[in-house]
C-alpha cells in the first residue's frame, strides 16, 4: 500500500524552529517529486513547497521563503521540512504528498498530487 | 504567482447533477486536478488530467477543462459527496503549484 506518515508537528513560540518529517512507504520513493501543502485551520489548501526526486529542484511559495528548507533521504524514504522564524499565520496542518506526471503529448505533461500523508499540526503561539 | 478561482459555496439535490468550476490564467497551461475533501480528513485526489479518475472513484465524478476555466461535474450527486473541493494546477511559470480557494458542497 502506497502511504505516506507525516510527524514532527507541535506547539512552538513564534520565531521557534521546527523539522517535519514524512515517511514514505509502498512505492519507489526515490522515483518521484515530493511537495509539502498546509492547511490553516478552517481555511483552505496552501502550496508551501516542492523538491524534486533527486533534489536538484527546489521552489518554495513567497509565504515561506528564506525560512524554510525543503530536503529528502532518499535511502531513508523520507521528506523533511525545516521550518525556521515561525510565525502565528505558519499554523496549519501540514500535508505531504507525492507529485504525479504524465506525458500526453507535444511536450506536455498532466500534473497530480497523490496520495497525501494524513497530516501534522504545528501551531505557532505563545 | 497565478490564482485560481472558485465559487466558495454550491449546493445540490441529492441525484441531480452539479458543476464546479475553477478559473485562472494557468489553466490555459496546465490541466487542474481536483481533490475532495471532508472534515477532519486529507484531501483526496478525484480527477487528473484531462478527464482521468483514479481507481476507487465513481465515474459520477468527471472533469473538463476550456480556456482558462476546469470544471469538475458529479453526475447523480449522492450524500457522501458533501465535501469541499479543490483545485490545483501548476503556476503558469512552472515554478509554483496554486489551488484554488476551494468550494463547499452541500448536498440537499
Amino acid at each position: 500500500e502506497v502511504q505516506l506518515v507525516e510527524s514532527g508537528g507541535g506547539l512552538v513560540q513564534p520565531g521557534g524552529s521546527l523539522r517535519l518529517s514524512c515517511a514514505a512507504s509502498g512505492f519507489t520513493f526515490s522515483s518521484y517529486s515530493m511537495n509539502w501543502v498546509r492547511q490553516a485551520p478552517g481555511k483552505g489548501l496552501e502550496w508551501v513547497s516542492y523538491i524534486s526526486s533527486s533534489s536538484s529542484t527546489i521552489y518554495y511559495a513567497d509565504s515561506v521563503k528564506g525560512r524554510f528548507t525543503i530536503s529528502r533521504d532518499n535511502a531513508k524514504n523520507s521528506l523533511y521540512l525545516q521550518m525556521n522564524s515561525l510565525r502565528a499565520e505558519d499554523t496549519a496542518v501540514y500535508y505531504c504528498a507525492r507529485e504525479r506526471k504524465d506525458y500526453y503529448g507535444s511536450g506536455s505533461y498532466y500534473y497530480w498530487f497523490d496520495p497525501w500523508g494524513q497530516g501534522t499540526l504545528v501551531t505557532v503561539s505563545s | 504567482s497565478s490564482e485560481l478561482t472558485q465559487d466558495p459555496a454550491v449546493s445540490v439535490a441529492l441525484g441531480q447533477t452539479v458543476r464546479i468550476t475553477c478559473q485562472g490564467d494557468s489553466l490555459r497551461s496546465y490541466y487542474a486536478s481536483w481533490y475532495q475533501q471532508k472534515p477532519g480528513q486529507a484531501p483526496v485526489l478525484v480527477i487528473y488530467g484531462k478527464n482521468n479518475r483514479p481507481s476507487g472513484i465513481p465515474d459520477r465524478f468527471s472533469g473538463s477543462s476550456s480556456g482558462n476555466t476546469a470544471s469538475l461535474t458529479i453526475t447523480g450527486a449522492q450524500a457522501e459527496d458533501e465535501a469541499d473541493y479543490y483545485c490545483n494546477s501548476r503556476d503558469s511559470s512552472g515554478n509554483y503549484w496554486v489551488f484554488g480557494g476551494g468550494t463547499k458542497l452541500t448536498v440537499l
